[in-house]
């Protein structure tokens, strides 16, 4: 299985912040990389997929990058709603599988 | 509206099975691939399985710890996906999302649509 690990595992930020998160898959992905945001008690959110394509309603604000093994998530403005929990998903071999999660919270 | 919507979750004892739906709206059920994810309490995301449209035969994967136990279907005529589970146990507990496979064909890109999730606790 693709192990997938993100850091930091949580991070305290301020509205406006900029924001990085990142995700290291255990071996070469090319660009099968997926992003979602969690809110506490709802379903995941997809905002990113292959890497770095804004899914659709998706804020210009969020951004992804990276292919192979080393992949970035970015706010570049943090707002109230983007505190959240994100996590990245690998989708080049089955199992799919994610990372951990990163929590973003209030400073 | 496009969604899905979970049901049939709730308390089930050790040993039990437990059929979930997964039941859409707003989108053409039948030209996606429905996936199943369930997420334990405090933890993070795990893949179930998934099953692809007939036009790849609605054949399914499994997880390896749900394979041989739990079992994937699809009825096109009513837009509905169902997570079949038995020989439950303790570590199933979770909430279980089904979700909307989209960006592949044989296999999916990614995950665009969820339902809310339903939960599922096995007790005694």
């Amino acid at each position: 299985d693709i192990q997938m690990t993100q850091s930091p595992s949580s991070l305290s930020a301020s509205v406006g912040d900029r924001v990085t998160i990142t995700c290291r898959a255990s071996q070469n992905i090319r660009i099968h990389l997926n992003w979602y945001q969690q809110n506490p008690g709802k379903a995941p959110k997809l905002l990113i997929h292959a890497a770095s394509n804004l899914q659709s309603g998706v804020p210009s604000r969020f951004s992804g990058n990276g292919s192979g093994t080393d992949f970035t998530l970015t706010i570049s403005t943090l707002q109230p709603e983007d505190f959240a929990t994100y996590y990245c998903q690998q989708s080049y071999n089955t199992p799919w599988t994610f990372g951990q999660g990163a929590r973003v919270e209030i400073k | 509206e496009v969604q899905l919507v979970e049901s049939g979750g709730g308390l089930v004892k050790p040993g039990r099975s437990l059929r979930l739906s997964c039941t859409a709206s707003g989108f053409t059920f039948g030209h996606f691939a429905m996936e199943w994810f369930r997420q334990a309490p405090g933890k993070g995301l795990e893949w179930l399985g998934f099953i692809r449209t007939a036009a790849y035969g609605r054949t399914a994967e499994y997880a390896a710890p749900v394979k041989g136990r739990f079992t994937i279907s699809r009825d096109d005529s009513k837009s509905i996906a169902y997570l079949h589970m038995s020989s439950l146990r303790s570590e199933d507990t979770a909430v279980y999302y089904c979700t909307r496979g989209v960006g592949g064909s044989y296999f999916s890109d990614a995950f665009d649509l969820w339902g809310q999730g339903t939960l599922v606790t096995v007790s005694s």
